[in-house]
């Protein structure tokens, strides 16, 4: 039973695009929704999260979407940069911080 | 502030070993989470504590045991190790929602 699914594994993109991330989820009982992303040889690092009552936030360069209806949601990288290079996970938390991942999307940003 | 710390950084142990790892949580932090993240795959929640007690569980037989100490730092147990236990596993740490997770631990069975 995956709650939540990435279903595109990889994304390249042009520095100075934008990327774009999509997760989907199953899971209606879900709190809030955050993005990790993960260099190799590291932990995951917080990105940006949402709760499930808003429909977006925004940090920086970093905004992510949540469309309830379609139990879908999406990260917004604008512009994307080099560094951003990394796998990206969506999760779904719900109360005391139980988490629940994605299979993760490789982004590769081209200089 | 050193962050989650994690040991050790791999581990290769034999099918049938026993195994324990360790986790230092970020200072502040009281509850410790963790995770088995397999090749190709997203973490998965293997258990959560709070106050020296197992407060959450995910699908994982009772052969994952932890514990958690009065310093908050948890231990991660795993017995008669599998082929499949062969993954990276991660340590969290949080107060509120938003969990830091430590660099992990590499764990090879051979």
């Amino acid at each position: 039973d995956q709650q939540v699914k990435q279903n595109s594994p990889s994304l390249s993109v042009q520095e100075g695009r934008i990327s774009i991330l999509n997760c989907d989820y199953t899971n209606s009982m879900f709190d809030y929704f955050l993005w990790y992303k993960k260099y190799p040889a590291e932990g995951p690092t917080f990105l940006i999260s949402i709760s499930s009552i808003k429909d977006k936030n925004e940090d920086g360069r970093f905004t992510v979407f949540l469309n309830k209806s379609a139990k879908h949601l999406s990260l917004h990288i604008v512009p994307s940069q080099p560094g951003d290079s990394a796998v990206y996970f969506c999760g779904g938390g719900t109360s005391y911080g139980k988490l629940t991942f994605g299979q993760g999307t490789i982004l590769t940003v081209h200089p | 502030d050193a962050g989650v710390t994690q040991s050790p950084t791999h581990l290769i142990k034999t099918r049938g070993q026993q195994v324990t790892l360790r986790c230092s949580p970020k200072s502040g932090h009281d509850t410790v989470s963790w995770y088995q993240q397999a090749l190709g795959q997203g973490p998965q929640f293997i258990f959560q504590y709070y106050e020296e007690e197992e407060r959450q569980r995910g699908n994982f037989p009772d052969r994952f045991s932890g514990h958690q100490f009065p310093n908050y730092s948890s231990e991660l147990n795993v017995n008669a190790l599998l082929l499949g236990d062969s993954a990276l596993y991660l340590c969290a740490s949080s107060t509120a929602y938003e969990q830091y997770f430590g660099p992990g631990t590499r764990l090879t069975v051979t």
